[in-house]
């Protein structure tokens, strides 16, 4: 069965800090991956997405993921934290052929150090 | 280009009580997707509506049903509230039934007290 682990409930860094945030997955095929961002409140808002090609992607917000197949991973990267970064961010996988077959993990929630 | 609508934003009703939630897709696209988001159990898939048909159900009760118009728009319905049922729901439309370009809106958070 498809799950998507997030090994870390909530990390804090400090203002200009780099940050890496984990995810691992387990799927059959090739998975789809993607990383959202939460806001309190608010929906899902898209990071960035993995379907093939480069195995680093480029997000918005300068937030950058790579997909290792061999370690079944897919981090979220960002050299430098922003205070308006603090959300809560969740890593995805699905299945392309169907959107509703999304699963998420259980998110990370990133609280920045003034 | 507008987003995904979701109406409302904030619902509070009792239980056994009734809701329906609406949820406007991004023009042109014709697949939207129901979400359930608890603190408890995380994000759940509700259902998937395409072309007006369900396409896909989560593993949910039935008093959780839904439908979708030929316009797109989508009405999620809970029957016969219970306190579980406290949770952001959030409507998010595609194109077309891939999930390559899924875009959510900002949820209707209810309350049952």
């Amino acid at each position: 069965a498809q799950s998507v682990t997030q090994p870390d409930i909530h990390i804090t860094v400090s203002e200009g800090a780099s940050l890496e945030l984990r995810c691992n997955y387990s799927y059959g095929a090739t998975p789809y991956l993607f990383w959202y961002v939460q806001s309190p409140g608010q929906g899902l808002q898209l990071l960035l997405k993995y379907f093939s090609g480069d195995t680093l992607v480029q997000g918005i917000k300068g937030f950058e993921a790579e997909f290792k197949r061999s370690q079944s991973s897919f981090n979220l990267r960002k050299p430098s934290v922003h205070w308006s970064d603090a959300a809560e961010y969740f890593c995805a996988v699905a299945q392309y052929s169907s959107a509703s077959k999304i699963i998420f993990g259980s998110g990370t929630r990133l609280s920045i150090r003034p | 280009k507008a987003g995904v609508t979701q109406t409302p934003r904030y619902l509070i009703k009792t239980r056994g009580q009734q809701v329906t939630l609406s949820c406007s897709p991004i023009s042109g696209h014709r697949s939207v997707s129901w979400y359930q988001q608890t603190p408890g159990q995380g994000l759940q898939f509700l259902f998937e509506y395409f072309s007006e048909t369900q396409r896909n159900k989560g593993n949910f009760p039935g008093r959780f049903s839904g439908r979708q118009f030929s316009n797109s728009r989508s009405e999620m319905n809970v029957s016969t509230l219970e306190l579980g049922d406290s949770a952001l729901y959030l409507c998010a439309s595609s194109p077309d039934r891939g999930a390559e370009k899924l875009f959510f809106g900002s949820g209707t958070q209810l309350s049952v007290l």
